[in-house]
């Protein structure tokens, strides 16, 4: 079993639609999650981070953690053409430093 | 507010020889973190440097090591490249609260 699983798509929506995006993770101890946003050829970029079971939301994005089912999603409202990217979900466990990656899921927004 | 900066942007070895990669942080950041992304392979934790000392490591061989200096930048060392290690090796920094910032990379191709 992979320590963070994301299923790597291409997860494809109309734009304008809500994109939802998943994440598993297999150690119960890890403390904050995180999603990047990588496109093709760049470097990640840090759009969400959450610590604490529930919502958080910025803008068009919300992240919820369910730490109990060891889940924790992405959900991109009014979905633009612009969000094509790679989206990498990240776990970290308690002062370890080390970002756990999934290997990513492709989104692809459909004008 | 500039951003983490990493030098050089791309680079070409061979087999055998040994490079240098090197990361400033963000201001006021002082920790540090090296990562790895193979073709295939996703994001992989390389090490962690805090206040000028490794303060964890991944798994990898010994012949990757590094350093942090007072200025809180810090360099990434690859010794008897393989042709394994090309890769886009990723800094990123973050200050107290372990949300990580990358770099653009250093791309390294290895012949």
């Amino acid at each position: 079993q992979k320590e963070v699983e994301q299923n790597s798509g291409p997860l494809s929506v109309p734009e304008g639609a809500i994109a939802s995006l998943n994440c598993t993770y297999s150690d119960r101890g890890s403390q904050s999650f995180f999603w990047y946003r990588q496109y093709s050829g760049k470097s990640p970029e840090l759009i969400m981070f959450i610590y604490s079971n529930g919502d958080k939301e910025d803008g068009r994005f919300t992240a919820q953690l369910n730490k109990a089912s060891q889940y924790v999603s992405l959900l991109i409202r009014d979905s633009q053409p612009s969000d094509s990217a790679t989206y990498l979900c990240a776990v970290m466990g308690s002062n370890t430093g080390k970002l756990i990656f999934g290997q990513g899921t492709t989104l692809q927004v459909k004008p | 507010e500039a951003g983490v900066t990493q030098s050089p942007t791309h680079l070409i070895k061979t087999r055998g020889q040994q490079v240098t990669l090197r990361c400033s942080p963000i201001s006021g950041h002082t920790s540090v973190y090296w990562y790895q992304q193979a073709l295939g392979l996703g994001l992989q934790f390389l090490l962690w440097y805090d206040e000028g000392e490794e303060r964890n490591r991944g798994n990898f061989p010994p012949r990757f090591s590094g350093r942090q200096f007072p200025n809180y930048s810090s360099e990434l060392n690859v010794n008897a490249l393989e042709l394994e290690d090309s890769a886009l090796y990723l800094c990123a920094s973050s200050g107290w609260n372990n949300e990580q910032f990358f770099g653009p990379g250093t791309r390294l191709t290895v012949l």
